[in-house]
């Protein structure tokens, strides 16, 4: 079954303590995005990737790093978690960015910082 | 910048009920614009994906219209039920992203 693949689903954690969450899709896509959602503010753009090895922020990268070293994976790393990162976290990918192919998302990670 | 708008932000309707969801964006500078359903604790499901050539897209009871010039989109959805109880969200495709409207929370009560 085609899908995008996030773990965990839940995570609560302490500030400061790195963590990474991490995604994985099976399609042969090329494009890949994390995304966070926070109720009155909607779905943000953490980081991207076109490709391998190729990986740019997106509109809210601040205390995240990803790495895009094989095509199916793109882990989003939290180094020093704070409160202000609480939030839905979604990975979502595409064969490919402004190709009209619609976004595969995954369910979801919840993440709480205490 | 771009700035996507859901109007309206709920919707609570009976059973049977044609609906109209709205969705406004800022700039017609996009590749596409995409549809998509959030069930509650779930990801997103992409609905619907017209192009920025297309006006419409439809999908069984679902038809989604784009007007780039007064950039507007409409979710149309015939004969509502139950089960399409959900959040929609649309979301315009740029260069190398999408950026999303904040969702309309549909309710359809039997």
């Amino acid at each position: 079954e085609a899908q995008v693949t996030q773990n965990p689903r839940y995570l609560i954690t302490v500030t400061g303590k790195k963590l990474t969450v991490t995604c994985s899709q099976n399609m042969n896509h090329e494009y890949m995005s994390w995304y966070r959602q926070d109720p009155g503010l909607g779905l943000r753009q953490i980081y991207y990737s076109m490709n391998v090895e190729v990986t740019d922020k997106g509109d809210v990268p601040e205390g995240y790093k990803v790495s895009r070293k094989e095509k199916r994976n793109f882990p989003l790393i939290l180094e020093s978690p704070s409160p202000n990162q609480t939030s839905l976290y979604f990975c979502a990918s595409s064969l490919r960015t402004g190709s009209n192919s619609p976004l595969h998302f995954g369910n979801g990670t919840r993440l709480t910082v205490t | 910048k771009q700035e996507v708008t859901q109007i309206p932000a709920a919707l609570s309707v009976p059973e049977g009920e044609n609906l109209v969801l709205n969705c406004s964006f800022t700039d017609s500078a996009i590749y596409n614009l995409q549809w998509f359903r959030q069930d509650p604790g779930k990801g997103l499901t992409s609905l619907l994906l017209i192009q920025s050539s297309q006006r419409e897209q439809t999908s069984g009871r679902l038809n989604a219209s784009l007007d780039k010039s007064s950039g507007r989109s409409t979710l149309y959805i015939a004969a509502s039920q139950p089960g399409d109880s959900a959040t929609y969200l649309c979301a315009v495709g740029q260069t190398d992203k999408l950026i999303f409207g904040t969702g309309t929370r549909l309710q359809v009560f039997p």
